[in-house]
């Protein structure tokens, strides 16, 4: 798999329901972003978790990481039809390099 | 605060013709950045300015993009001249230079540019 790729790729679910999608990477990371994008819209910035976090909370997202495992995981709790959107993770590697390297998104429908 | 803008929001060329795209980042952010992502592909970076200096242009496909940041304020990306496959949304981002949100990259809306 590339750096940054998502799993799934693509999530159905009902309105209120739990969705979690997973992102692992290959190098080493300083940083994980994650990011959502509405059809035809620019990238949103939803949270960001550093490498010596395991754990990250913002309303009703959570993300973790697991550097050992070179991967995270972002959960969004009580789903709404507005998180229909695509998600990208996407990190930037050691040392202190600032491009971010991108997954290719898992696209989440949230059914009302 | 305003955040990250583009333009134009949409670019429709012909082959071998030239493109200027435009990005202002946010106010008082050093680092500029631009992405983009060709059709069915991921989104890949392309440069990183610090102020008006070219930091990392690793990503540049080739010599027919130019990328400019005069003054530090705003940037320019020129693809010249265009070839079918530059056709893609390109991105511009923007961070703060120090600080504890340093590493948060703001996105624009993207410039869509379809090469024919």
């Amino acid at each position: 798999s590339q750096q940054g790729e998502e799993d799934p790729q693509a999530l159905s679910i009902q309105e209120g329901e739990n969705a979690t999608m997973n992102c692992s990477y290959k190098t080493s990371i300083n940083n994980l972003q994650w990011y959502r994008q509405n059809s035809g819209r620019g990238l949103v910035h939803l949270i960001l978790i550093r490498s010596n976090e395991r754990e990250k909370h913002s309303g009703r997202l959570r993300v973790t990481l697991d550097t050992s495992k070179k991967s995270s995981s972002l959960l969004i709790t009580a789903s709404r039809a507005a998180d229909t959107a695509s998600y990208f993770c996407a990190t930037d590697a050691l040392p202190g390099r600032r491009a971010l390297t991108f997954g290719s998104g898992t696209r989440l429908q949230v059914q009302p | 605060e305003a955040g990250v803008t583009q333009f134009p929001s949409h670019s429709v060329i012909e082959k071998g013709q030239t493109v200027t795209l435009r990005c202002d980042p946010i106010s008082g952010h050093d680092n500029l950045y631009w992405y983009r992502r060709v059709m069915g592909k991921e989104i890949k970076f392309l440069l990183h300015f610090v102020k008006e200096s070219k930091q990392d242009e690793s990503g540049m496909p080739n010599n027919r993009f130019l990328a400019e940041r005069t003054g530090g304020t705003y940037s320019t990306l020129k693809v010249q001249p265009a070839e079918l496959e530059d056709s893609g949304v390109y991105f511009c981002a923007s961070s703060r230079a120090r600080g504890r949100e340093k590493d948060t990259q703001y996105f624009g809306p993207g410039t869509r540019l379809t090469v024919l």
